[in-house]
């Protein structure tokens, strides 16, 4: 049963355009959510996050939305640029207690096309 | 700081053999999680510790085993290796209260 889902494997944008990255979550439970960029052979670093009570969170060109009733958050890249080309993780926590245990998505693959 | 460091990078394991993966950080970060992550899919917590002497299973424990004697240290150790747990590991850590994880590079393990 997957709780947090992406169901986009994949994206390709151009440089300069917007890039919307989406996640699905089933679990109601959860109060703080989180983008990670995972380049090859690295290991996946935090980029932004939001809580349950806000609804968006903006960090320079990244801008994260949280619509609690559809139960579904948004990643906004603008402009893109090549280097932003990578594999994005959506993350929730909040089911675990204290444990700060977090649920990962399947991950897009955004490609940034100069 | 060097953050979170894990070794070896990569390894090749035949089947029933065992191994420790190593994992470090250097940020006095109370927990640690072991993730592991198989192609297209997302990462799947193994085992996960709040303290030293404290550790507890996630999501897929089956097959690991891990310690924690130190706040820095957290080895996961396969015991008789299969080839269900070929797959890409990473270490983290974050601290108490933190909901950001901070990751380790990754082992690639491949069981022949």
């Amino acid at each position: 049963d997957q709780q947090v889902k992406q169901n986009s494997p994949s994206l390709s944008v151009q440089e300069g355009r917007i890039s919307i990255l989406n996640c699905d979550y089933t679990n109601s439970m959860f109060d703080y959510f989180l983008w990670y960029k995972k380049y090859p052979a690295e290991g996946p670093t935090f980029l932004i996050s939001i809580s349950s009570i806000k609804d968006k969170n903006e960090d320079g060109r990244f801008t994260v939305f949280l619509n609690k009733s559809a139960k579904h958050l948004s990643l906004h890249i603008v402009p893109s640029q090549p280097g932003d080309s990578a594999v994005y993780f959506c993350a929730a926590s909040g089911y675990g207690g204290a444990t700060n245990k977090l649920i990962f998505g399947t991950g897009t693959l955004l490609a940034v096309q100069p | 700081n060097a953050g979170v460091t894990q070794t070896p990078k990569f390894r090749i394991l035949k089947i029933g053999q065992s191994m420790t993966l190593q994992c470090t950080q250097d940020m006095n970060h109370n927990y640690m999680y072991w993730y592991r992550q198989d192609p297209g899919m997302g990462l799947k917590l193994i085992y996960y510790s709040v303290g030293a002497g404290i550790t507890d299973k996630g999501e897929v424990p089956n097959g690991y085993n891990v310690s924690r004697s130190t706040t820095e240290d957290f080895p996961l150790r396969l015991e008789l290796a299969a080839p269900s747990q070929t797959s890409v590991y990473f270490c983290a850590s974050s601290r108490q209260g933190g909901n950001e994880q901070f990751f380790g590079p990754g082992t690639r393990l491949t069981v022949l």
